[in-house]
């Protein structure tokens, strides 16, 4: 069974602070992703990872940055939260390629102050 | 136009009903489809792939038909504990990942 962790399921900050949210998947999956999700705007794609070391911008990336060094763990960071970054964050990943289906950690609920 | 497209619902519908969704994709070039289900304040869950012969799982039916660019998604004899919000994916264009739709909300209702 295809496991994915995020580090906190709830988080309260406050504008200006730097944050880390870290995500760890136990299946080698080759692919990360970090999206945002919001009412009615569905699934926002931030960062994605193919591989150790690198890294991708999604459609949104402003106002985040990632890092992957170790193949199961890819981190978004937060440099300077902001209240518009206030929103449920979800980690997934995937085997390979880009068609292969993605797993999802439980997210962590993020409310900036 | 979008990438991939639902209909956000709610579809109500009472216990014993059969429903279906739909989500058009734009990419025709695409190969890979799949339906996720998320309950409220839950991560999404792979539900079940859509292969090209169509494919069932229980009351779960999925089709695709690449000629008009869409999947569905068919559940008959819906339950209660089926209500959730309904998100398809399709993989994108190049080496992109997978395209979510936002999602079509069910409400069965007893």
């Amino acid at each position: 069974d295809v496991k994915v962790t995020q580090s906190s399921r709830y988080l309260v900050k406050r504008t200006g602070e730097k944050v880390f949210l870290e995500c760890v998947q136990d299946m080698d999956h080759e692919n990360m992703f970090w999206y945002r999700q919001d009412p009615g705007l569905g699934l926002r794609l931030i960062y994605f990872s193919y591989d150790v070391k690198m890294k991708e911008k999604g459609d949104i990336p402003e106002g985040y940055s990632v890092s992957r060094e170790k193949k199961e763990r890819f981190s978004l960071i937060l440099e300077s939260a902001s209240t518009n970054q206030t929103s449920m964050y979800l980690c997934a990943s995937s085997r390979f390629g880009d068609s292969d289906e993605q797993y999802f950690g439980p997210g962590t609920r993020l409310t900036v102050t | 136009r979008k990438e991939v497209e639902q209909d956000p619902g709610p579809f109500n519908v009472p216990e014993g009903a059969t429903v279906a969704f739909n989500c058009t994709y734009s990419n025709s070039a695409s190969q890979s489809f799949f339906w996720y289900r998320q309950d409220c304040r839950k991560e999404p869950k792979l539900l079940m792939s859509v292969y090209s012969s169509g494919n069932e799982d229980g009351r779960f039916t999925a089709q695709l038909n690449r000629a008009s660019q869409y999947i569905s998604l068919l559940i008959r004899d819906s339950k209660l504990s089926d209500s959730a919000t309904y998100l398809c994916a399709v993989n994108g264009v190049g080496n992109t990942p997978l395209v979510f739709g936002k999602g079509t909300r069910l409400s069965v209702i007893a």
